[in-house]
C-alpha cells in the first residue's frame, strides 16, 4: 500500500543533541513537507520542497534543517539550536499544486521529547 | 492572505446528536478547502474537500460540509454523532504560495458522550 512512513514514533533527547526524523513517501509525490503540531495551534509549516535538491523555509524554520537527495525521502534535523523542540512533528506530501486541488497525504507523526 | 478560524476549541456532543463544527476562513482568490480529522498521536487524514465545483462536499464516516461564499463558512456537520467520531478536527485552505502548503485552522476537539 502507497503511504508516507515516519520514524521514529517517539524520540527522546538531550538539550544540545541534535535528532533527525525520517520520512520516506511511495506515493510518487514531487511536494513534501514537514509541520510542527503543539497543544492549541494548529500545525506550523517547518520546510517543503517541490522537487529534488531544492527546499524553501516555512513559517517557523529557525532551528531545523532539511535535504531532498531523493524524490521518496525528506528528513528533517532537528539542532540543538531550536529553543523549544518538544512538539509532534508531521511529515505530509502532495502532488503539484498546478496539477490538483493540493490535498496533502500525512504520515503518523514523530513525538520528540527533549529531556 | 489566506486564513481559517476555528469556532470553539471544544465541542461535546451526546451519542447520536448532530455534529456541527465551524469553520470560516479568508481568501482573496476562490479557496480550496479542506476538513481533516486526527485521532491521537496519529497523523491527519482527509474527511472531505471543497474545490469550487459541488457546494456540498460529502465526505467518508458520514460527513459533509458546505461551502458558503456570502458567509465564508465551510462547517463541518455529521447527522448522528458515534462515538468513534471522538477526535480533533482541522479545517485548511490551500494558499498558492509557499508550495501550496495548507494553513490550518487550531482545530476543534470533539467529545461524544455515550
Amino acid at each position: 500500500d502507497g503511504g508516507i512512513t515516519q520514524s521514529p514514533k517517539y524520540l527522546f533527547r538531550k538539550e544540545g543533541q541534535n535528532v533527525t526524523l525520517s520520512c520516506e513517501q511511495n506515493l510518487n509525490h514531487d511536494a513534501m513537507y514537514w509541520y510542527r503540531q503543539d497543544p492549541g495551534q494548529g500545525l506550523r509549516l517547518i520546510y517543503y520542497s517541490q522537487i529534488v535538491n531544492d527546499f524553501q523555509k516555512g513559517d517557523i524554520a529557525e532551528g531545523y534543517s532539511v535535504s531532498r537527495e531523493k524524490k521518496e525521502s525528506f528528513p528533517l534535523t532537528v539542532t540543538s539550536a531550536q529553543k523549544n523542540p518538544t512538539a509532534f512533528y508531521l511529515c505530509a506530501s502532495s502532488i503539484l499544486t498546478f496539477k490538483g486541488t493540493g490535498e496533502l497525504f500525512f504520515g503518523e507523526g514523530s513525538r520528540l521529547t527533549v529531556l | 492572505a489566506q486564513s481559517v478560524t476555528q469556532l470553539g476549541s471544544h465541542v461535546s456532543v451526546s451519542e447520536g446528536a448532530l455534529v456541527l463544527l465551524r469553520c470560516n476562513y479568508s481568501s482573496s482568490v476562490p479557496p480550496y478547502l479542506f476538513w481533516y480529522v486526527q485521532y491521537p498521536n496519529q497523523g491527519l487524514q482527509l474527511l472531505l474537500k471543497y474545490t469550487s465545483a459541488a457546494t456540498l462536499v460529502k465526505g467518508i464516516n458520514g460527513f459533509e460540509a458546505e461551502f458558503k461564499k456570502s458567509e465564508t463558512s465551510f462547517h463541518l456537520t455529521k447527522p448522528s454523532a458515534h462515538m468513534s467520531d471522538a477526535a480533533e478536527y482541522f479545517c485548511a485552505v490551500r494558499t498558492y504560495n509557499q508550495g501550496g502548503k495548507l494553513i490550518f485552522g487550531q482545530g476543534t476537539e470533539l467529545s461524544v458522550k455515550p
